[in-house]
């Protein structure tokens, strides 16, 4: 059992460059999310969806984008990326209230 | 506007001591809490819970005690062993108002001396 599998790992970035990180989950959650990680700082939610074709923005959506066409699979999209997007990006599901955590994506945008 | 604080951003306790890892909120309507610990490029697992209805929620060496009236929460580790050593991250929600997003504190650091 998978549980939320996140790709890539780590990627190095350019400035103004757009990539997607891939999440998906094996659980049949509903609820998936996704949150980014800065040095000091707890988890801000950047974008969540409660079911297939239902997306809704979080503290910290601006930059970008997600879509959740199927249960098991919650993109994100970078689109220009910016040095501020420098971060540890988690997704995570939902089962009632405890979420569950894929391993992160390590991103660097130089 | 941060509802959820941890405001000891490390801590570190001798092998064997009770931990204690202190959260602080501010939003009214949260009316559950949990406690996740994260390991350095892993992510975060769920460690504890506790709903509103109840002040205290034991599990194994971990103790989550809940006082409403003054908007705090705090988790116990007792007695504390090494592998306990990890970033521990408070998160509460608003489940009976129909907003299950979780909100995170920054996170306390706990390192367990041997």
């Amino acid at each position: 059992n998978a549980g939320v599998t996140q790709t890539p790992k780590f990627h190095i970035l350019k400035i103004g460059q757009s990539m997607t990180l891939q999440c998906t989950q094996d659980m049949n959650h509903n609820y998936m999310y996704w949150y980014r990680q800065d040095p000091g700082m707890g988890l801000k939610l950047i974008y969540y969806s409660v079911g297939a074709g239902i997306t809704d923005k979080g503290e910290v959506p601006n930059g970008y984008n997600v879509s959740r066409s199927t249960t098991e699979d919650f993109p994100l999209r970078l689109e220009l990326a910016a040095p501020s997007q420098t971060s540890v990006y988690f997704c995570a599901t939902h089962k009632t209230t405890e979420a569950f955590f894929g391993q992160g994506t390590r991103l660097t945008v130089v | 506007d941060q509802q959820v604080k941890q405001n000891s951003p490390s801590l570190s306790v001798q092998e064997g001591r009770i931990s204690i890892l202190n959260c602080d909120y501010t939003n009214s309507m949260f009316d559950y809490f949990l406690w996740y610990k994260k390991y350095p490029a892993e992510g975060p697992t769920f460690l504890i819970s506790i709903s509103s209805i109840k002040d205290k929620n034991e599990d194994g060496r971990f103790t989550v005690f809940l006082n409403k009236s003054a908007k705090h929460l705090s988790l116990h580790i007792v007695p504390s062993q090494p592998g306990d050593s990890a970033v521990y991250f408070c998160a509460a929600s608003a489940r009976f108002f129909g907003n299950e997003k979780l909100t995170f504190g920054t996170g306390t650091r706990l390192t367990i001396i041997p």
